[in-house]
C-alpha cells in the first residue's frame, strides 16, 4: 500500500511568485496536515483538514491557504513567497483526528 | 514555553544501548509521549507512544515514571542507521486543533 506522496519532491520559485504542493493520503485515511520545516528546525505545523474542513490552523499568515478534495487529497497555496518561505513542506495523514500521524517525504521548496 | 525539553545532540558507538531523555515538567492529565525518527530530506517517522510505566515495541522502549515529568526512549544495540534526529512530543496523539508540537530533537550520532 503506498505511503503518504506529495509532489513535486523539490522546486525552485523567484520571491513574490505563487505555489502549489500536493499531496496524496494514505488510502482510507480522512486527515490532512501540513507542515513547515525550516532546516534545523522541527517541524511545524500549518493545517490540518479533515473531511474536507478546515480543523486548525498554526501562526502562518494568510498567504499560506490549503484545501481538501472530496477524495481527501490536499493542497498547500503560499503566495507572494519570500526568501524565508524556504522550507521542507511535510504532509501527514491520518484516519482521523484523534490518531498518529503518517508522514510524507516532503516537497523541498527553495525561494531565491 | 516549551512543551519539552531533550538534549541537543548525543554520541555513541555501533551495538550500543542509547537512552534519550525528555523532560516534559508541564504534561496534561491527557497528554501521551510520542517519539518521532527523523532522517535528513524524510519526513518524521513514529517510534513509539506511551501514557505512563513502560512500552515496548520492537524497534525501542518508552520509560515513563509515575510522576510523567520525563521520559526515556531506550534504543537497543544501535547501528549506523540510527543516526537520526529523534523528536519528544506531549499532547494528542494527533495534535488536535493545534497539530503536533515539535521541538529540535536529538541529534544522534552513531559511530563504528
Amino acid at each position: 500500500d503506498a505511503g503518504v506522496t506529495q509532489s513535486p519532491t523539490h522546486l525552485i520559485k523567484t520571491r513574490g511568485q505563487h505555489v502549489t504542493l500536493r499531496c496524496s493520503p494514505i488510502s482510507g485515511h480522512k486527515s490532512v496536515s501540513w507542515y513547515q520545516q525550516v532546516l534545523g528546525q522541527g517541524p511545524q505545523f500549518i493545517f490540518q483538514y479533515y473531511e474536507k474542513e478546515e480543523r486548525g490552523r498554526g501562526n502562518f499568515p494568510d498567504r499560506f491557504s490549503a484545501r481538501q478534495f472530496p477524495n481527501y487529497s490536499s493542497e498547500l497555496n503560499v503566495n507572494a513567497l519570500l526568501l524565508g518561505d524556504s522550507a521542507l513542506y511535510l504532509c501527514a495523514s491520518s484516519p482521523g483526528t484523534d490518531y498518529g500521524y503518517t508522514f510524507g517525504s516532503g516537497t523541498r521548496l527553495t525561494v531565491v | 514555553l516549551a512543551k519539552t525539553t531533550q538534549p541537543i545532540s548525543m554520541d555513541s558507538y555501533e551495538g550500543q544501548e542509547v537512552n534519550i531523555t525528555c523532560s516534559h515538567n508541564n504534561i496534561a492529565t491527557n497528554d501521551y509521549i510520542t517519539w518521532y525518527q527523523q532522517f535528513p530530506s524524510q519526513g518524521p517517522r513514529f517510534i513509539i507512544q506511551g501514557y505512563k510505566t513502560k512500552v515496548t515495541n520492537e524497534v525501542a522502549s518508552l520509560f515513563i515514571p509515575a510522576d510523567r515529568k520525563s521520559s526515556t526512549l531506550s534504543l537497543p544495540r544501535v547501528s549506523l542507521s540510527d543516526t537520526a534526529v529523534y523528536y519528544c512530543l506531549v499532547g494528542d496523539s494527533g495534535g488536535g486543533a493545534d497539530g503536533l508540537t515539535f521541538g529540535k530533537g536529538t541529534h544522534l550520532i552513531i559511530q563504528p
